[in-house]
């Protein structure tokens, strides 16, 4: 089975810019989730998507949107860039919202200048 | 409140040494889930563990050995023989379902670096 894939792999925005970042689960995962890493804050949970609908979101600003579509695939969107918006973003698949092991991405490595 | 703590930031040791990664965790909950992750240079995040609350046992796959005791609410690695291909950064994460659904608290990480 393939694993998680995300494109694109780095990405060099603006301030101000906006940014859409994609993931495609596993084949059979319908739950996909978001988190962002950074040195100085660790792994944190954007939020999650389970049948094209957000189950769980973490503490981020409004500027920090997702979706996800009827194949599972999602995609993260994040509106008016600040530099602090550099980060990895990873992005996770699962069969379902409960307990089962997330599998991760090589994720996308966003730069904001 | 859910919460997980690696309190080695940064370990060293020489090849073919041995080296345990401390976790603690804090959950009301009495059903959970722990789970390590290796996040080598390429920064893909690989799934290494998952162990529920209900199965203290301990569990050995070739180098690698898990000591889950909930009496002091650690998971701690244990990586024998390390080698270099060891060198990544660990996380530590728990996943319990007070909201309904199950999302992963992480811990801040321990960077092993295994040196030749």
């Amino acid at each position: 089975k393939a694993g998680v894939t995300q494109t694109p792999r780095y990405l060099i925005k603006t301030r101000g810019q906006q940014v859409t970042l994609s993931c495609s689960p596993i084949s059979g995962h319908r739950s996909v989730s978001w988190y962002q890493q950074t040195p100085g804050q660790g792994l944190q949970f954007l939020f999650e998507y389970f049948s094209e609908t957000q189950r769980n979101k973490g503490n981020f600003p409004g500027r920090f949107s997702g979706r996800q579509f009827s194949n599972s695939r999602s995609e993260m969107n994040v509106s008016t860039l600040e530099l602090g918006d550099s980060a990895l973003y990873l992005c996770a698949s699962r069969t379902g919202p409960v307990q089962e092991t997330q599998y991760f991405g090589p994720g996308t490595r966003l730069l904001v200048l | 409140a859910q919460k997980v703590t690696q309190a080695q930031t940064e370990i060293s040791v020489v090849e073919k040494e041995d080296v345990t990664l401390d976790c603690v965790y804090e959950t009301r909950d009495t059903t959970y889930y722990l789970f390590w992750y290796k996040q080598p240079p390429s920064g893909e995040l690989v799934f290494l563990i998952r162990r529920n609350s209900f199965d203290e046992q301990n569990e050995i796959s070739g180098r690698y050995s898990w000591n889950f005791q909930k009496s002091t609410s650690s998971f701690n690695f244990t990586i024998t023989a390390s080698q270099v291909v060891d060198s990544a950064v660990y996380f530590c994460a728990l996943s319990e379902g007070t909201s309904g659904t199950y999302k992963y608290i992480f811990g801040t990480g321990t960077r092993l670096k295994v040196l030749a």
